[in-house]
């Protein structure tokens, strides 16, 4: 399954809504949907699986939808920590595949 | 508290051989599926491998089949991953990844990653 995220680039102030989007070729599996977030030079976090499950410890200013092939990350008000990489992936069928991810920068 | 620690990456030569090696310590290690996934400088993340708990199955991405094989010992709290005939494009950091207990690629704690160059 090739998971295409969208925007490549997000360009926005803290305090602002971020949206980004995650579109799988085909469906995904029991909306076996994750999404990482990465700073430079660190390893990826779980964010939200399952599409809609936050990991623990992580703010309710996160937030997973979608089903089927479109799936959505929303952050509610950002802070200034959430500027980063975030990356979805599909863990319901191999080869399990990520998408090749959004860069949420500060405006 | 989770903690897992890669070792072994280095400078090799294409067509050479490496293994990757990671600790694994805070958890009961013989109960998860463990992973490999690398990031080439710059670029996403690839999974490239799995293994079971008490190492029934195995899985590779189509990119590693045949070159690279992942191994564990429990006894010893260890990941391994053997890479031979390596390419250029092989290089990257390579993650130790866990898989949360009950599924083979739901990933939740991530090694800091040991870096892979192949070059001549």
């Amino acid at each position: 399954i090739v998971l295409t995220q969208s925007p490549g680039t997000l360009s926005l102030s803290p305090g602002e809504r971020a949206t980004l989007s995650c579109r799988a070729s085909q469906s995904v599996t029991g909306n076996y949907l994750t999404w990482y977030q990465q700073k430079p030079g660190q390893a990826p976090r779980l964010l939200i699986y399952g599409t809609f499950s936050r990991a623990t410890g992580i703010p309710d200013r996160f937030s997973g939808s979608g089903s089927g092939t479109d799936f959505t990350l929303t952050i509610s008000r950002l802070e200034p920590e959430d500027f980063a990489v975030y990356y979805c992936h599909q863990y319901g069928g191999s080869p399990y595949t990520f998408g090749q991810g959004t860069q949420l920068e500060i405006k | 508290q989770v903690h897992l620690v890669e070792s072994g990456g280095a400078l090799v030569k294409p067509g050479g051989s490496l293994r990757l090696s990671c600790a694994a310590s805070g958890f009961t290690f013989s109960d998860s599926y463990m992973n490999w996934i690398r990031q080439a400088p710059g670029k996403g993340l690839e999974w490239l491998s799995y293994i079971s708990g008490t190492t029934t199955y195995t899985n590779y991405a189509d990119s590693v089949k045949g070159r690279f094989t992942i191994s564990r010992d429990n006894a010893k709290n260890s990941l391994y991953l053997q890479m031979s005939s390596l390419r250029a494009e092989d290089t990257a950091v390579y993650y130790c990844v866990r898989a949360i207990r009950g599924y083979s690629a739901l990933f939740d704690y991530w090694g800091q990653g040991t870096l892979v160059t192949v070059s001549s």
